[in-house]
């Protein structure tokens, strides 16, 4: 069964940049979440899909931050104007609708990094 | 609202001796808890999970861990320690109410001493 995959790995871009990134969850994984994880902390909930609706997205910065899930399968993940504290790990993670506990199967990450 | 603390940021242990990542958690209903595993530059790897079955969980890497609901701690063990356990390790905590909303600890960074 292939993983999560998250594209690309790495990225550096310039303050006030745009920048974007990708996921495709597991096959049949209704849910998708976008996590922000900064150096030395956990991953904090962006936003969460359940299909191609959003479920949560209280912790989301709508006012630079964006994300779509077209036809409920791959999502992306914009930041438009980015900003410095803005650089961090961003994971994707899926997860089956209720089944399996709430297990989240966890992407590579993109690591970005805003100069 | 839920809420686990992992006491310690950074544990070192010499190879082959106890590893104990400890993790202490809140919430008002039962929770379910999670120990994540990440190297760098790396996703997170699930290790184990407590939803309510056996309070003793057994996972990957010879890890395991005690649900205690009369302490809120949920640490995580393995008896001997071997070099390819250093990582960084994650508690998280959901509940059935929550919709799935996983609230993760700040980390413990595991080190090993040859």
């Amino acid at each position: 069964e292939a993983g999560v995959a998250q594209s690309p790995r790495y990225k550096i871009i310039e303050k006030r940049q745009s920048v974007a990134f990708w996921c495709n969850p597991i096959s049949g994984h209704a849910t998708l979440y976008w996590y922000q994880q900064i150096l030395g902390q956990g991953p904090k909930l962006l936003i969460q899909f359940q299909n191609n609706g959003v479920v949560d997205d209280s912790q989301l910065p709508k006012d630079r931050f964006s994300a779509e899930r077209l036809k409920g399968v791959d999502s992306t993940l914009k930041i438009q104007p980015a900003k410095l504290e803005d650089s961090a790990m961003y994971l994707c993670a899926s997860s089956l609708e209720r089944g399996e506990s709430y297990e989240q199967y966890f992407g590579p990450g993109t690591r970005l990094t805003v100069t | 609202a839920q809420s686990v603390t992992q006491l310690g940021s950074h544990v070192s242990v010499s190879e082959g001796a106890l590893v104990l990542l400890r993790c202490n958690y809140s919430s008002s209903v039962p929770p379910y808890l999670f120990w994540y595993v990440q190297y760098p530059n790396q996703g997170l790897q699930l290790l184990l999970k407590y939803t309510s079955a056996a309070t003793l969980v057994k996972g990957i890497n010879g890890f395991e861990a005690e649900f205690k609901k009369s302490e809120t701690s949920f640490h995580l063990t393995k008896p001997s320690a071997h070099m390819s356990d250093a990582a960084e390790y994650f508690c998280a905590v959901t509940t059935y109410s929550s919709a799935s909303k996983i609230i993760f600890g700040s980390g413990t960074r595991l080190s090993i001493r040859p």
